[in-house]
C-alpha cells in the first residue's frame, strides 16, 4: 500500500522568509508520480507540479522549487521569499502507475505567512 | 467555462436525508473519481470509475453510492446522510495518457446536521 507523510502540520513564517515543506512517501511500484497541490482558504485545489519517478531533476518555477530524492523517498517543496498570498494548505500526493491510479494524499501542511 | 463542475457547491442537510452530488466534465476523460476531505485532513478516495460500466470502491465507500450516467457525468449519493459525512467533496477526472494527472472540480461543501 502506498502512503504519503507530511509531518509538518502547520508552519508560520514572516514574509520574505524561505520555507520548506517536507513530503515522504512509500510505494512498492517502480513507476509512480508525485504531485503538490495548494488549497487556499477558498477551498479549491490548485495543481502545482507533477514529477515522475524516473526524473530526479530538481525543478524551479519562479519562487517555487522542488527537490525529489528517491534515495530518501522524499519530494520536498521550497518557497523562496514567501508572500502573504502563499498562505494556504499544501498537499503532497502520490499516484502509482497501475491499478486505479488514484491519488494518495498526505494530511497537508498549513502555511501561514505573516506580513 | 470550467472543465470540471460540481453541483451544488454548498449544501446543508439533515440526518437521514438522501443527497446527491453531481459532477460533470468537458475534458473527454474516461476516468472519474470522488474524494472526501475531512477538516484538517487530506483527501480520501470514495469511488472511482474508468468508464460507464466500470465502478469501483475506494477506501471509504461505506454509506455512499455512485452512478456513471455518461462518460461526462459521475454522481455521488448519500442514501441516508449522517453528521460524520460533513466534509468537502471533490470530483476529479483523468486521462489515461496524462501521466496520472487529475483535474479537480471546485468542491462541494456538505454539512449534515
Amino acid at each position: 500500500a502506498q502512503k504519503v507523510t507530511q509531518a509538518q502540520t502547520e508552519i508560520s513564517v514572516v514574509e520574505k522568509e524561505d520555507v520548506t515543506l517536507d513530503c515522504v512517501y512509500e510505494t512498492r511500484d517502480t513507476t509512480y508520480y508525485l504531485f503538490w497541490y495548494k488549497q487556499p482558504p477558498s477551498g479549491e485545489l490548485v495543481f502545482l507540479i507533477r514529477r515522475n519517478s524516473f526524473d530526479e531533476q530538481n525543478e524551479i518555477s519562479g519562487r517555487y522549487s522542488w527537490n525529489f530524492q528517491k534515495s530518501t523517498s522524499s519530494f520536498n517543496f521550497t518557497i523562496t521569499a514567501s508572500q502573504v498570498v502563499d498562505s494556504a494548505v499544501y498537499f503532497c500526493a502520490l499516484s502509482e502507475n497501475t491499478g486505479r491510479r488514484a491519488l494518495t494524499f498526505g494530511s497537508g501542511t498549513r502555511l501561514q505567512v505573516q506580513p | 467555462d470550467a472543465d470540471v463542475t460540481q453541483t451544488p457547491r454548498n449544501r446543508i442537510t439533515k440526518t437521514g436525508k438522501r443527497i446527491m452530488l453531481e459532477c460533470s466534465q468537458t475534458k473527454g476523460h474516461d476516468r472519474m473519481y470522488w474524494y472526501r476531505q475531512d477538516p484538517g485532513l487530506g483527501l480520501q478516495l470514495i469511488y472511482y470509475s474508468f468508464d460507464v460500466k466500470d465502478i469501483n470502491k475506494g477506501e471509504i465507500s461505506d454509506g455512499y453510492s455512485v452512478s456513471r450516467q455518461a462518460q461526462a457525468k459521475f454522481s455521488l449519493s448519500l442514501e441516508s446522510a449522517i453528521p460524520n459525512q460533513t466534509a468537502l467533496y471533490f470530483c476529479a477526472t483523468a486521462s489515461g495518457r496524462a501521466y496520472n494527472e487529475q483535474f479537480f472540480g471546485p468542491g462541494t461543501r456538505l454539512t449534515v446536521l
